[in-house]
């Protein structure tokens, strides 16, 4: 159980396009997802956190206008990311949470973003 | 600023060897857990530590948990190629328990 899926796992788009990148807990309810970034051999960046119903939290440095997240529901979280450049291309992850359980994430498998 | 700090940050050793990662972190911690990730993909969680605890077993798995060195090792015993992975510690923080992960260390386990 608690399987988390992206969708796309890939995706290549020319600058200034918009790329949509969805975040499903496929068997459980995640009241909280979270959506890291990861550049080639470093370490997960934590972008945002996201409760279902309620605005994201971003970290500083994140620019919320450009990367956008919506957790309509207790199953589905997508990050937008807005006008796509060269440097936003990046290895996207996200994780969810159940409430009853907050000390585990599950993690999805990650989404490339290339932008050309 | 990273939470956690993974020492070595690569690590190459022999199918069949042992190898240990050790992770410091600076705040104080409810918990600390260790996740593994294979290259280009998701991460997966290996085992949590409480901070009442001083070591715990999973499998091959061995976490110790030193509160008073702000650290943590993982030991993989016996280790075969297909451990090959990048290992991470990380530590909720913050009233959403988000993870601070550390930078890692890509461990290869040649056959």
């Amino acid at each position: 159980g608690a399987v988390v899926s992206q969708h796309p796992s890939r995706v290549i788009c020319k600058s200034g396009t918009s790329v949509k990148i969805e975040c499903r807990s496929l068997d459980f309810q995640a009241t909280t997802m979270f959506w890291y970034r990861q550049f080639p051999k470093q370490s997960l960046m934590l972008m945002a956190t996201s409760n279902e119903g309620s605005k994201a939290t971003y970290e500083q440095g994140v620019e919320k206008d450009k990367f956008l997240i919506n957790h309509a529901s207790l199953t589905l979280s997508t990050l937008t990311v807005t006008s796509a450049h060269p440097e936003d291309s990046s290895f996207y992850i996200c994780s969810a949470r159940i409430q009853i359980d907050i000390d585990t994430q599950y993690f999805g498998p990650g989404t490339r973003l290339t932008v050309l | 600023s990273q939470q956690g700090e993974e020492d070595p940050q690569a690590l190459s050793i022999q199918e069949g060897e042992n190898a240990t990662m050790n992770c410091s972190y600076k705040t104080s911690i409810n918990n600390l857990q260790w996740y593994r990730q294979n290259s280009g993909r998701g991460l997966v969680h290996l085992i949590l530590i409480r901070s009442n605890e001083r070591e715990k077993h999973s499998g091959r798995l061995r976490v110790t948990l030193d509160t008073s060195k702000k650290s943590s090792s993982l030991l993989i015993t016996a280790s075969r190629a297909a451990d090959t992975a990048s290992y991470f510690c990380a530590t909720p923080q913050g009233s959403n328990y988000k993870l601070t992960f550390g930078k890692g260390t890509l461990l290869t386990v040649n056959p």
